[in-house]
């Protein structure tokens, strides 16, 4: 069973990198056609999606945080990784890292729309941004 | 703000049904997922493709859409339901993005 578990400072000073990795076990990142996404969450709010890579190294990243993100995988080690650059004190949240499925939808036997859902979380690790 | 707009709060008698809504346009096009968070832990995933259920989670829970709205359907909660659901789709058709609502606190009275 895939299992994945984000790691990372847990203190990043403001205007610094913030730099998590999420380690896959239990299957490799390659095996099968997953996606990769990052998730993060405020203490007290809601969920914010961070973006998403796929093994190519193509990503899908949330406009708001676009200019800031960068995210990358690496295969030999069954890790993906988030960068996410001039953290404020806004980006303090817990972190989750998510393994994505792409589904096909078709209509009239032709190819429609594709759709995503996060099948597999990490426990997530909290960050905080503070000097 | 999110653009997947959720009640912030539902209640429900233990036993009893309920219903929790997500409302957007995009949901007119794409399919919902729902995810349930307790406190302290990560998300999990309970409904995804509209109305598709994981292994593991019980059949207790049914998502449903009706134009602009999607539904996650607890048949007879459970106290181990009391939890913040979230749902999430893609953006739009120009775009592989995602978004989620703002969530809802579901309490089993």
């Amino acid at each position: 069973q895939v299992q994945l578990q984000e790691s990372g400072p847990g203190l990043v000073k403001p205007s610094q990198t913030l730099s998590l990795t999420c380690t896959v076990s239990g299957g490799s990142i390659s095996s099968g056609s997953y996606y990769w996404s990052w998730v993060r969450q405020p203490a007290g709010k809601g969920l914010e999606w961070i973006g998403r890579i796929y093994t190519s190294g193509d990503t899908n990243y949330n406009p708001s945080l676009k200019s800031r993100v960068t995210m990358s995988v690496d295969t030999s080690k069954d890790q993906f990784s988030l960068n996410l650059s001039s953290v404020t004190a806004a980006d303090t949240a817990v972190y989750y890292c998510a393994r994505v499925i792409r589904g096909t939808h078709y209509a009239s036997g032709s190819y429609d729309f594709y759709y995503y859902y996060m099948d597999v979380w990490g426990r997530g690790t909290t960050v905080t941004v503070s000097s | 703000s999110s653009e997947l707009t959720q009640d912030p709060a539902v209640s429900v008698a233990l036993g009893q049904t309920v219903r929790i809504t997500c409302q957007g346009d995009r949901l007119r096009s794409f399919y919902a997922n729902w995810y349930q968070q307790k406190p302290g832990q990560a998300p999990v995933l309970v409904i995804y493709a509209k109305n598709n259920r994981p292994s593991g989670i019980p059949d207790r829970f049914s998502g449903s859409n009706s134009g602009n709205t999607a539904s996650l359907t607890i048949t007879g909660a459970q106290a181990e339901d009391e939890a913040d659901y979230y749902c999430n789709c893609r953006d739009s058709s120009d775009n592989h993005l995602e978004v989620f609502g703002g969530g809802t606190r579901l309490t089993v009275l």
